[in-house]
């Protein structure tokens, strides 16, 4: 257990479909992240918050929407998902942005069809 | 930013001590250097952390020379569930682009 709670576990969608990558932190943290985890790859990160606004977004093509509605919940939303999409998305939070440790949800695994 | 390197893999065997190194040559001063271990299908989880010289918990120990170029985590007496990668990563507060190397695959045998 982490305090960070990632859903769903595992979701399958076509190409044209839009669905949501929820988020929440029990923890009290004021920064979250998305990153993205290719096969074999290291960790890329998407998107930095701080204190519910965007403070880093890493060249991300526009078909990932993050949002964060409040310090404790972060969601990503996709629409119109490639193949090469296919992937474990994690969630993490700390304390300020860029402070380590992070903690990790344990991801959410993205096929595309 | 402080770029890592890491090696790609390694391997050992049960009950040994394993040390990973990792390289970071342009740390900054305000910077930590910071451990997690990754299995399979599940996040990155913190084993250790330290600024300098040596660090010991109940899992790992970390040592980090005096110029802080380098640091190495330390795993004794490793089990077969110790398989996984290592990650070692350097950054300090307020610092939005932290990267993830490749980390170190290490393989425990029996």
């Amino acid at each position: 257990e982490t305090g960070v709670t990632q859903t769903p576990r595992h979701l399958v969608m076509g190409m044209t479909n839009k669905k949501s990558l929820k988020c929440e932190q029990h923890l009290g943290h004021n920064a979250m992240y998305w990153y993205k985890q290719s096969a074999k790859k290291p960790l890329e990160l998407m998107f930095v918050y701080s204190l519910e606004e965007r403070v880093e977004n890493n060249s991300v093509p526009s078909r990932f929407s993050p949002e964060c509605p409040n310090s404790s919940h972060l969601f990503l939303h996709l629409h119109t998902l490639q193949p090469e999409d296919s992937a474990l998305y994690l969630c993490a939070s700390s304390q300020r942005t860029g402070d380590q440790p992070q903690h990790f949800g344990d991801g959410t695994r993205l096929s595309i069809l | 930013l402080a770029k890592t390197t890491q090696p790609i893999s390694m391997d050992s065997y049960e009950g040994q001590e394993v040390n990973i190194t990792c390289s970071h040559n342009n740390i900054a001063t305000n910077d930590y250097i910071t451990w997690y271990q990754q299995f399979p299908s599940q996040g990155p989880r913190f084993i250790i952390q330290g600024y300098k010289t040596k660090v010991t918990n109940e899992v790992a120990s970390l040592f980090i020379p005096a110029d802080r170029k380098s640091s190495t985590l330390s795993l004794p007496r490793v089990s077969l569930s110790d398989t996984a990668v290592y990650y070692c990563l350097v950054g300090g507060p307020y610092n939005n682009d932290m990267r993830f190397g490749a980390g170190t695959r290490l393989t425990v045998k029996p």
